[in-house]
C-alpha cells in the first residue's frame, strides 16, 4: 500500500521569502509523483509532476520539487512567494500500475503575508 | 478552466436521500476519477471508470455507485444519505496511460441536512 505525509498542516511566511513544503511517501512499487494546487472554491490543478529522468522538475507559476528515492521525497519550493500564492497544496503519488487512482497527503495551507 | 465540467456545484438534501452527480471529463480524455474531499478523511479516491468500464476502486461505500456512459459522462450516485457523507466531491479526468496527469473538475459540494 501507498501513503503520503505532508510534514506541516500550515506553512505561514513573508511575502518575496523562499518556501518549501514537505512531502514523504511510502510506496512498495514505483510512484509517479504530483503537486497540485487548490485555491479557495475551486478543484486541484496540477503545479508539476515527476514521472521519470531528472529528479528536479520545475512546474508552473515558479514552482519546483525534487524527487528524492533514498528519502522517499518530494519537497515543493519557490524561491519568493507571491500574496497570489496563498492557497492548500497537496502531494499525491499515483502507483505505477494500469491504475490511476491518485493517493493524497493531507495538504498543507500556504499563507502567504504582506 | 480545466475543461472537466461537474453538475451542480451545490447540492443541500436531507438524510436518507438519493442524489446523482454529474461529470463531464475533458474532450478526449477516456478516463473518469471520482474523488471525495473532507475535514476529517482529507481527499480520498472513491472510484475509475476508463471508457465504460470500472478500472479501480477505493474507498467507495456500497451506498454509492457510479457509471461512465457511451458519450465518456459519468454519474455518481449516492443513496441513503448520512451526515457523514457531507463533502466535496471531485471528478478527474485523464488520457490514456497511468503516467497522465489527471484534471480536476471544480467540485460538487454536498451538504446533508
Amino acid at each position: 500500500a501507498q501513503s503520503v505525509t505532508q510534514l506541516d498542516s500550515q506553512v505561514p511566511v513573508f511575502e518575496e521569502a523562499p518556501v518549501e513544503l514537505r512531502c514523504n511517501y511510502s510506496s512498495s512499487v514505483s510512484v509517479y509523483l504530483f503537486w497540485y494546487v487548490q485555491y479557495p472554491n475551486q478543484g486541484l490543478q496540477l503545479l508539476l509532476k515527476y514521472l521519470s529522468g531528472s529528479t528536479l522538475v520545475k512546474g508552473i507559476n515558479g514552482f519546483e520539487a525534487e524527487f528524492n528515492k533514498s528519502q522517499t521525497s518530494f519537497h515543493l519550493r519557490k524561491p519568493s512567494v507571491h500574496i497570489s500564492d496563498t492557497a492548500e497544496y497537496f502531494c499525491a503519488v499515483r502507483p505505477g500500475t494500469n491504475t490511476g487512482k491518485l493517493i493524497f497527503g493531507q495538504g498543507t495551507t500556504l499563507q502567504v503575508k504582506p | 478552466d480545466s475543461g472537466v465540467t461537474q453538475t451542480p456545484k451545490h447540492l443541500i438534501t436531507a438524510t436518507g436521500q438519493r442524489v446523482t452527480l454529474r461529470c463531464s471529463p475533458r474532450s478526449g480524455d477516456l478516463s473518469v476519477y471520482w474523488y471525495q474531499q473532507s475535514l476529517d478523511q482529507g481527499l480520498q479516491f472513491l472510484i475509475q471508470y476508463y471508457n465504460g468500464e470500472e478500472r479501480a476502486k477505493g474507498n467507495i461505500l456500497e451506498r454509492f455507485s457510479a457509471q461512465q456512459f457511451p458519450d465518456l459522462h459519468s454519474e455518481l450516485n449516492l443513496s441513503s444519505l448520512e451526515l457523514g457523507d457531507s463533502a466535496l466531491y471531485f471528478c478527474a479526468s485523464s488520457d490514456r496511460g497511468s503516467n497522465q496527469p489527471q484534471h480536476f473538475g471544480d467540485g460538487t459540494r454536498l451538504s446533508i441536512l
